[in-house]
């Protein structure tokens, strides 16, 4: 079963500090991870993936994320953060196994940056 | 750039109503998906299709059907609204494999069933 989790709902970080958004998942075999952020009433728009290669991985806007296969964690990290960095984050996963192209998603975490 | 429309931003409609939610790409994808968000549950996927006339059932299928008769045109039929359909409706498509799986969403449908 594929799945994923983010243990937090909301972040709270003020503006200039750095962020962490967490996420870990569950696959059967090796994993596609993406990170998608939303705006108010908006579609969720994609910030970066993991497929292969180099575990850091640099996205729009100045995010990054972190691919640790030995805690399965794909944890969303940007240096100084923005007031207009506050959205809905979603982490995703695919079993790059899998025919279907299917991703699974977290249940978001709401991030707000203080300024 | 993908662009991915759906046909309403807002709908509200009658509980035992037929209801179409349209959605449309432009970037020639083979998979499109259907999902509704509701708060606190994330994302719920509800049909997708990988085929034109191919669909394959996702987490939720449970009062919607789906058409799929044209590559670019996914729609979302719900046959007998209910007000615990009321919810945002998101689509969104990907290329058919490979390492091009980014899925790109459409703005999503507010719909509201009274």
């Amino acid at each position: 079963a594929q799945s994923v989790a983010q243990p937090e709902d909301q972040v709270n970080v003020a503006e200039g500090n750095p962020l962490t958004v967490k996420c870990t998942y569950s696959v059967s075999g090796n994993p596609y991870l993406f990170w998608y952020v939303q705006y108010p009433n908006r579609g969720l728009q994609f910030l970066l993936k993991y497929i292969t290669g180099d575990n850091l991985v640099k996205g729009s806007y100045g995010f990054e994320a972190e691919f640790n296969k030995s805690q399965t964690s794909f944890h969303l990290k940007k240096p100084s953060a923005l007031v207009s960095d506050s959205a809905l984050y979603f982490c995703a996963v695919r079993d790059r196994g899998s025919t279907l192209g299917r991703l699974y998603f977290g249940r978001g975490t709401q991030l707000t940056v203080w300024p | 750039d993908v662009k991915v429309t759906q046909s309403s931003r807002y709908l509200v409609k009658r509980t035992g109503e037929k209801v179409f939610l349209e959605c449309v790409q432009d970037m020639d994808h083979e998979n499109m998906f259907w999902y509704r968000q509701d708060p606190g549950l994330g994302l719920r996927l509800i049909y997708f299709s990988y085929d034109v006339k191919m669909k394959e059932k996702g987490d939720i299928p449970e009062g919607y059907s789906v058409s799929r008769e044209k590559k670019e045109r996914f729609s979302l039929i719900l046959e007998s609204a209910s007000t615990n359909q009321t919810s945002m409706y998101l689509c969104a498509s990907s290329f058919g494999g490979g390492n091009q799986e980014t899925q790109y969403f459409g703005p999503g449908t507010r719909l509201l069933v009274l």
